[in-house]
């Protein structure tokens, strides 16, 4: 069925280091793609998203584009800060128009200074 | 964009009682709502998706009879856990789509402890 894989974490980095995190899916046609974020806590905040092929999303310094032919959207930022630690999500619409929304298992990111 | 307000943050409550968890949409007329339950390891799992004035559709494997959800208004799901038990403590978000236009937004979560 449809789904979702990043990386498994925790990732760990120092601060002004660069970040990747992957993510690919599995769908029928064409999904849209997003990033989520969650703070220690909180509930879920939208980071990025891309709705077609070679769809670039960004935000805060983050970055992810989606690529049909490796079925990815990775999330890069080109240097992390302390404040960007949290688990973020990789998630996908399985082509519903944002009918239905399932999240990968999440990466957790920590950022030392 | 939307906003969605989840209450209680957090709630405990004693093993074989009901909690009720409520989902609205402040600014938007939310036909569809999600309910999501959150592991341990920060895994979501999407249990139900709340269609206003319709029964909910719950995922493969989720007790219907023990996650009632109901959506009476374009602004309001609840999620009960009935006679809840310890395994059911967890952290519980909702959700909504407003289409392409709005996209989906999520409450804060519901810390749900049963002792």
């Amino acid at each position: 069925g449809d789904s979702v894989t990043q990386m498994e974490g925790p990732v760990t980095l120092s601060e002004e280091a660069f970040l990747t995190i992957n993510c690919t899916y599995t769908a029928t046609g064409y999904p849209s793609l997003f990033w989520y974020v969650q703070y220690p806590g909180e509930g879920l905040q939208l980071l990025l998203k891309a709705t077609k092929a070679d769809d670039k999303g960004s935000n805060k310094g983050f970055e992810a584009t989606y690529r049909k032919e490796t079925t990815s959207f990775h999330l890069e930022k080109g240097s992390v800060q302390v404040s960007d630690s949290a688990v973020y999500f990789c998630a996908q619409d399985m082509n519903t128009g944002f009918q239905k929304l399932v999240f990968g298992t999440g990466t957790r990111l920590l950022v030392s200074p | 964009g939307a906003v969605v307000s989840q209450h209680p943050s957090w709630v405990i409550c004693k093993s074989g009682t009901s909690v009720k968890i409520e989902c609205r949409s402040l600014d938007f007329q939310a036909t569809t709502m999600f309910w999501y339950r959150q592991f341990p390891k920060q895994s979501l799992m999407l249990m139900a998706t709340s269609n206003e004035g319709s029964k909910a559709t719950y995922e493969q494997g989720v007790e219907k009879d023990k996650f009632l959800i109901n959506h009476a208004s374009l602004t309001l799901s609840t999620l009960t856990v009935t006679s809840a038990h310890p395994e059911d403590s967890s952290f519980y978000i909702c959700g909504i789509t407003g289409g392409e236009t709005y996209g989906y937004t999520f409450g804060s979560g519901t810390r749900l402890t049963v002792v």
